[in-house]
């Protein structure tokens, strides 16, 4: 299995530019996150999942969109970016319910210019 | 508002030596407490996790304990190796409901270690 994978890995976007972080998981799980972590701050959620159909904010979410068509696809979309975004996402995933540990993808580093 | 801090923000020790990490909540209303090692560049390994009514959990050398009361938790590891050098954080659930909303997880900012040779 591959677990969970993220493209791309890395990116450079201009101001108010759009684009679409793909994360895709092999594992049947019902559960997705994004988080986006920046240094020295710790990993703060962005959207969760709970299945396909269902998305919710988390705690970081303005900037954002999130979709979720399939079990296995979560994508993060970012509309207008901005110099704020500049960080290092990661998606996850976790099988059933919460009580279940998170698997991670390695992340994409995206810098907004 | 759930906060989590992880002492110390850095470590440094010798191979063979063993060693806590701390973490601290403010919210003692948890779900779970996992413990996550990150390596650089990479994305977030599971180690262990501690469901709210448990008290700890074992994986080989690595032993994480959970005082929900006190909102602490701790990470031993065993006789540390080279191997084991990370970034280890802590992480904790709250406000999950079973419709699943609510749904907040927060983490610490991490303890870098480093295991010298």
């Amino acid at each position: 299995n591959a677990g969970v994978t993220q493209t791309p890995k890395f990116r450079i976007l201009k101001i108010g530019q759009s684009m679409t972080l793909q994360c895709t998981q092999d594992m049947n799980h019902n559960y997705m996150y994004w988080y986006r972590q920046d240094p020295g701050m710790g990993l703060k959620l962005i959207y969760y999942s709970v299945g396909a159909g269902i998305t919710d904010k988390g705690e970081v979410p303005n900037g954002y969109n999130v979709s979720r068509s399939t079990t296995e696809d979560f994508p993060l979309r970012l509309e207008l970016a901005a110099p704020s975004q500049t960080s290092v996402y990661f998606c996850a995933s976790s099988y059933l319910t919460v009580n279940q540990p998170q698997h991670f993808g390695d992340g994409t580093r995206l810098s907004i210019l | 508002k759930q906060e989590v801090t992880q002492i110390p923000a850095a470590l440094s020790v010798p191979e063979g030596e063993n060693l806590v990490l701390n973490c601290s909540f403010t919210d003692s209303a948890i779900y779970n407490l996992q413990w996550f090692r990150q390596d650089p560049g990479k994305g977030l390994t599971s180690l262990l996790l501690i469901q709210s009514s448990q008290r700890e959990q074992t994986s080989g050398r690595l032993n994480a304990s959970l005082d929900k009361s006190s909102g602490r938790s701790t990470l031993y590891i065993a006789a540390s190796q080279p191997g084991d050098s990370a970034t280890y954080l802590c992480a904790v659930i709250t406000g999950y409901n079973s419709g699943g909303s609510n749904y907040k997880l927060t983490f610490g900012k991490g303890t870098l270690l480093t295991v010298n040779p």
